[in-house]
């Protein structure tokens, strides 16, 4: 049992790149997340999915995209890299919503643009 | 935007000692969740309180929450040199989202 999986763990992009962050969960959660975490700030949240095929915007979604195609993986994408992009991002997952269930994150992805 | 807001920012002890860590938020929520992190690494959940609830223990953590104050506190007792981490309180007044504190840094010395 792996929990919460991120590929890949660090990663340099040049201003104007794009790239795909991986999240898997095994524990056949409904709910995941992606958060971006920057230094002296709480975790602020990207973009979540409530299921399979669905998505919904959180608090900063612009310049990010995803899709939840398989109920165990979600993805995020960069399409443009901007350097105010810098920083690292967390996936997590949780069987229901945040009202009742706790949420499992993974170790992180740490994006550098430059 | 932030709902949480933790207290102190940073606090550093010594080993055996308690910690007290404080956390406010502004509008009503459903739970508050204290999670830690250590250093280069994922968050891991620690404890959930309902808001009708007032005390949680988990071994030598001590949750308590304050709905009329709009607070929270997590008391570790007894520290460890692995309880070195930082930790945030999040707040949930939907079903589709945490909002997080910027977290206290505790550092315990040997």
């Amino acid at each position: 049992n792996a929990g919460v999986t991120q590929t890949p763990k660090f990663r340099v992009l040049k201003t104007g790149q794009s790239m795909t962050l991986l999240c898997a969960q095994d524990m056949n959660h409904e709910y995941m997340y992606w958060y971006r975490q920057d230094p002296g700030m709480g975790l602020r949240l990207i973009h979540y999915s409530v299921g399979e095929g669905t998505t919904a915007k959180g608090e900063v979604p612009d310049g990010y995209n995803v899709s939840r195609l398989k109920k165990q993986n979600f993805l995020l994408g960069l399409e443009s890299a901007a350097p105010s992009q810098t920083s690292v991002y967390f996936c997590a997952s949780s069987y229901r919503g945040a009202v009742s269930y706790e949420q499992y994150f993974g170790p992180g992805t740490r994006l550098t643009v430059t | 935007s932030q709902q949480g807001e933790e207290d102190p920012q940073a606090l550093s002890i010594q080993e055996g000692e308690n910690a007290t860590m404080n956390c406010s938020y502004k509008t009503s929520i459903n739970n508050l969740q204290w999670y830690r992190q250590n250093s280069g690494r994922g968050l891991v959940h620690l404890i959930l309180i309902r808001s009708n609830e007032r005390e949680k223990h988990s071994g030598r953590l001590r949750v308590t929450l304050d709905t009329s104050k709009k607070s929270s506190s997590l008391l570790i007792t007894a520290s460890r040199a692995a309880d070195t981490a930082s930790y945030f309180c999040a707040t949930a007044d939907s079903n589709y989202q945490l909002i997080w504190g910027a977290g206290t840094k505790l550092i315990i010395k040997p």
